[in-house]
């Protein structure tokens, strides 16, 4: 079975700093890839997503992400961070062999003055 | 556009009460699928269901019950509510082809077992 870990639970930046969200995952198929955020009190929504093709996925409100297949990686990249961007961060995977979309526990990012 | 529709909102149960968390989407999505949010474990999935008629489980499926009867809805049952069920629950839904498209969420159930 699919599994994700978000190896930080917590990441504290200044802003206008760059931040990079760590994501990997463990799968014995070819994989899906998901980055959600989370607003305080609102659901999820999708920031960007790797199907297949070009390893470098670019998203809303200027974040990107990498696929490394040899790293089993997904990482979460911004050049420079918002106070706006303070919210829950979720990194999920899929794969084509069952309809399963699992999560990771999320990161929450902190935006520091 | 009303997206995914949860009701309700917020709930209190006592321990071994049931109740039913409804769901239902108007993009004529067949994928939906249902998780909890705790802190600390993200969200963790319960059951989904990949059209009318087809349900599965997911991560954490004990305690609980869903049918897809048709496909806008897409309700939870909790039989016999237990303390460990206090979460906040998401149910999601996508277009055909659900692992490999956005998950469109909705706002959120609180729920409280005392």
């Amino acid at each position: 079975a699919q599994s994700v870990t978000q190896l930080d639970s917590q990441v504290p930046v200044f802003e206008e700093a760059p931040v990079e969200l760590r994501c990997n995952y463990s799968s014995s198929v070819s994989v899906y890839l998901f980055w959600y955020v989370q607003y305080p009190n609102q659901g999820l929504q999708l920031l960007l997503k790797y199907l297949s093709g070009s390893t470098l996925v670019k998203g809303i409100n200027g974040f990107e992400a990498e696929f490394n297949k040899s790293q089993t990686s997904f990482h979460l990249r911004k050049p420079s961070v918002h106070i706006s961007d303070t919210a829950e961060y979720f990194c999920a995977v899929s794969t084509n062999r069952d309809d399963k979309i699992i999560f990771g526990k999320g990161t929450r990012l902190h935006i520091l003055p | 556009n009303a997206g995914v529709t949860q009701t309700p909102k917020f709930q209190v149960l006592k321990t071994g009460q049931s109740m039913t968390l409804q769901c239902a989407q108007d993009m004529n999505h067949e994928y939906m699928s249902w998780y909890r949010q705790d802190p600390g474990m993200g969200l963790r999935l319960i059951h989904y269901s990949v059209g009318a008629g087809i349900t599965d489980q997911g991560e954490v499926p004990n305690g609980y019950n869903v049918s897809r009867s048709t496909t806008e809805d897409f309700p939870l049952r909790l039989l016999s509510a237990a303390p460990s069920q206090t979460s906040v629950y998401f149910c999601a839904s996508s277009q055909s082809g659900g692992v490999t498209g956005e998950l469109f969420f909705g706002e959120g159930s609180r729920l409280t077992v005392l």
